[in-house]
């Protein structure tokens, strides 16, 4: 099945630091991306969705300037949490849309374990 | 809007026994797909099994099956022949025309030995 990788896996970071985390699809073009957001014990919630070339589209509730989403390229995503404070704090998964697939295929990655200090 | 409602947090089975979990969406469409997710401690989110709401069959993956009842909303996961891999959280989605995944929120299913 296609891949989807994300980088880093885990970071630690200062309290009004900036932090950026990658997600790739590995070996299909990704039209669209997606982010999610996972605390302890607590399902997925999703947090924007990315398409390339164009604006992300943040869902309510979620800072658009805090959390800043670029997909420039087809096989790449980037989520920036900007000034980050303990409470962003949180387990982020994306996933990836192959078009080529099917109508229901999406990828995840394997997740990035954010700290804030 | 959509809504994915898990109403059982937690479920124990017996290894070699088989268990159901419970999942109950709503939705004013007609053209929509459901699935079920495994989330192991690694947290990477693995697809168990996927049902189109056009098709009137019950999804089936070698243990894995479901019990699609489109009228009644309900979108239920056997596991038969429980194994102690099969520990993990369970996450039941919905998804529409949107690509967007509604998910519940989970049952932790605990394999006993």
């Amino acid at each position: 099945g296609a891949v989807v990788s994300q980088h880093p896996s885990r970071v630690i970071c200062k309290s009004g630091t900036s932090v950026k985390i990658e997600c790739r699809s590995l070996d299909f073009q990704a039209t669209t991306m997606f982010w999610y957001r996972q605390f302890p014990k607590q399902s997925l919630m999703l947090m924007a969705t990315s398409n390339e070339g164009s604006k992300a589209t943040y869902e309510q509730g979620v800072e658009k300037d805090k959390f800043l989403i670029n997909h420039a390229s087809l096989t790449l995503s980037t989520l920036t949490v900007t000034s980050a404070h303990p409470e962003d704090s949180s387990f982020y998964i994306c996933s990836a849309r192959d078009p080529v697939a099917g109508a229901y295929e999406q990828y995840f990655g394997p997740g990035t374990r954010l700290t804030v200090t | 809007a959509q809504t994915v409602t898990q109403s059982q947090p937690e479920m124990s089975v017996q290894e070699a026994e088989t268990v159901t979990l419970s999942c109950t969406y709503d939705t004013s469409e007609s053209d929509y797909y459901l699935f079920w997710y495994k989330q192991p401690p690694s947290r990477q989110m693995i697809l168990v099994i996927r049902q189109e709401a056009y098709k009137q069959q019950n999804a089936t993956e070698n243990r894995f099956s479901v019990n699609f009842q489109k009228a009644a909303k309900s979108f239920s996961l056997k596991i038969s022949d429980s194994q102690l891999g099969d520990a993990a959280m369970y996450f039941c989605a919905y998804r529409a025309g949107t690509y967007k995944y509604i998910f519940g929120t989970g049952t932790r299913l605990k394999v006993l030995a």
